[in-house]
Order: structure tokens, then C-alpha cells, then sequence
């Protein structure tokens, strides 16, 4: 069965630091997502992509964050600066059509220092 | 009120029984719904879809009521992996999903 993978699983950074997180989607889906939960709250939304462009973004995804889809395989959140309140767990996910059901990557848990 | 409200439980319950779960929701121009599982430090996994005339998947229904703003989710002849934290999950918008912060699900042996 065809998943969402993410590397890395862990990243520890220190603030101020940049971070790039990748996912790799399921290869025929078309939309692509990142997400985030901090520990003990709800799953929110950050970003939508879609025809190489972000179709969706939450307040939450200010000048800090970028997505990019670098080749024909990869969907990348890259944070800048990051910051203490940026430690989360990031999932990347993917669906096959707009609203459809996304499939979710076991995310990348980001810790900042 | 909030965009997805949910009872955050948890909802003990022993092995075999049936157990229900009501998601309340803001936007009434929200089309698509789902209940999606989570288990501790993991993914949201897709459980199912719901659809308007109601579905079912086994053991689990879902049921949509668009008057009163709810989506329902039936699990019947419970098991022990049932145990998760179960997401009410909305469209907001055409690309964006908003989840409700979950209901944790126990089932005693």
C-alpha cells in the first residue's frame, strides 16, 4: 500500500536556526499538506499546495515558512528562524483531489532549544 | 463556537460494547466531513469519510446531519484496538481541513 514518508523522525535544532523538513507524498496524489501539532493539542493546519503553487495557508504560516516541491517527488516545509514555540510534531500529507482524503506521513518531530 | 467541537472524553468503555461519538460544526458551508484515528505520538489515520445518506465500513457508521451541524461515529462490538483518540475532520475553504481536537477512546478489557 502506497504511504506518505518523512525524514527526518527527529530533528533538534537551536533557535534561530533554519530547518528543512521533507516529505515524499504518494506518488499519483496532486495535493499536497503540512500540518502541525504541538504536544497535547489539535492537529491545525499550515499549508496547501497544488499545481506547484500554495493554494491555502493558515495565519499560522507567515514569512517564517516555505513550502517548495524541488523535483517530481519531494514536498518540503523549510522554517526560518525558528523558534520555541516552533517545537511541534510537522506531518506532511497528500490527497488525490481537493478535499479528498489526505493520507498522512508519521511526521517529523522538531525540537528547538 | 468553535469551528469543530468535540467531547474530549475519554469515553471508558469495556470490550464488545457499542460506543457513539457527536462532532458539532460551524461552517454550514462545509461539504466534506471525516473521522480520521490517532493513536499516542502517531499519524492521523483516514477511518472513514462520511457521506450524507450515512455509511458504514464493518463495524463503524458514520451519519451526517446538515440542519443541526453534526457528524456522528458508531462503533459497534468495540475491541481492544479500538483504544485511540478519534478526530471529527471539516473542509473550511477549498483546500483546508480543520480538525476537532479529538476524543480519546478507552476500551477495557
Amino acid at each position: 500500500e502506497p504511504e506518505v514518508t518523512q525524514t527526518p523522525s527527529h530533528q533538534v535544532t537551536q533557535m534561530g536556526q533554519e530547518v528543512i523538513l521533507r516529505c515524499v507524498p504518494i506518488s499519483n496524489h496532486l495535493y499536497f499538506y503540512w500540518y502541525r501539532q504541538i504536544l497535547g493539542q489539535k492537529v491545525e493546519f499550515l499549508v496547501s499546495f497544488y499545481n506547484n503553487e500554495i493554494s491555502e495557508k493558515s495565519e499560522i504560516f507567515d514569512d517564517q515558512f516555505s513550502v517548495e516541491r524541488p523535483d517530481g517527488s519531494n514536498f518540503t516545509l523549510k522554517i526560518r528562524s525558528t523558534k520555541l514555540e516552533d517545537s511541534a510534531m510537522y506531518f506532511c500529507a497528500s490527497g488525490a483531489g481537493r478535499t479528498y482524503e489526505q493520507y498522512f506521513g508519521p511526521g517529523t518531530r522538531l525540537t528547538v532549544t | 463556537r468553535k469551528e469543530v467541537e468535540q467531547d474530549p472524553g475519554p469515553f471508558n468503555v469495556p470490550e464488545g460494547a457499542t460506543v457513539a461519538f457527536n462532532c458539532t460544526y460551524s461552517n454550514s458551508a462545509s461539504q466534506s466531513f471525516f473521522w480520521y484515528r490517532q493513536d499516542c505520538r502517531k499519524e492521523p489515520k483516514l477511518l472513514m469519510s462520511v457521506y450524507s445518506s450515512g455509511n458504514e465500513d464493518g463495524r463503524f457508521t458514520a451519519q451526517l446531519n446538515r440542519a443541526s451541524q453534526y457528524i456522528s461515529l458508531l462503533i459497534r462490538d468495540s475491541k481492544l484496538s479500538d483504544s485511540a483518540t478519534y478526530l471529527c475532520v471539516v473542509n473550511k475553504g477549498r483546500d483546508k481541513i480543520i480538525f476537532g481536537k479529538g476524543t480519546r477512546l478507552h476500551i477495557l478489557p
